[in-house]
């Protein structure tokens, strides 16, 4: 079973501040997406990263995905209350078509 | 369009009773997941069906868990008896079959006592 690490796993913050949040593997991600949660609700994805060394954005989002399709991170910029939440990543496809593991992630908290 | 139908979105029962999770997909998906998250563990997989038909249910606790889904636009999850430690939000998902993007019910808050 692939191990997925999410870090750090709370971090608080004032608005306007930029922010890191990692998802890192013990073996190579066949895909790996990116969920956030909010409070009360269920995961909502975000994006999927398919290749090595890809990056995607999302409005203020930035998602990269390592080379070695190890590793990958989510940078906020210029971070607002409505992005608090909990971010998730999950493998997904491989062996176990249509199959997510989800890393246990990083809880969000953007203050005004 | 309506997403992902839970029912009930909180329970609370004693301990020893019988509990019935409700899943209603997205219309025309055909694969269907049930999850359980903690603080401890985080979100976990339970069993998920293809076509109405059980996949893997490697992810389910105990025999005490089951999991049924009698046609396309239905699944429960059902813990007999439950225990304190079943205390958790149980999230159903679906998707098309093959497609990864899985879209989330808002889940249903259980607490046994």
């Amino acid at each position: 079973t692939q191990l997925l690490e999410q870090s750090p796993q709370f971090l608080s913050i004032q608005e306007g501040e930029n922010l890191t949040v990692y998802c890192n593997s013990s073996s190579v991600f066949s895909s790996l997406q990116w969920y956030r949660q909010e409070p009360g609700e269920g995961p909502v994805l975000l994006v999927t990263v398919v290749t090595g060394g890809e990056v995607k954005k999302l409005k203020r989002l930035t998602f990269q995905f390592g080379d070695a399709r190890k590793d990958s991170s989510l940078h906020i910029t210029a971070a607002q209350p409505g992005d608090t939440g909990l971010y998730l990543c999950a493998e997904a496809g491989g062996t176990s078509y249509g199959k997510l593991t989800f890393g246990q992630g990083t809880i969000l908290t953007v203050h005004p | 369009d309506a997403g992902v139908i839970q029912s009930p979105r909180h329970e609370v029962t004693e301990m020893g009773q019988e509990v019935t999770l409700r899943c209603k997909p997205i219309s025309g998906h055909n694969s269907l997941f049930w999850y359980r998250q903690t603080m401890m563990r985080g979100l976990e997989l339970l069993i998920y069906f293809n076509n109405n038909v059980p996949i893997d249910d490697s992810g389910m606790p105990e025999d005490r868990f089951s999991a049924k889904m009698p046609n396309a636009s239905f699944s429960t999850l059902k813990i007999q008896p439950s225990e304190p430690r079943d205390s958790a939000v149980y999230f159903c998902a679906s998707s098309f079959l093959g497609v990864n993007e899985q879209f989330f019910g808002p889940g249903t808050r259980l607490t046994v006592l």
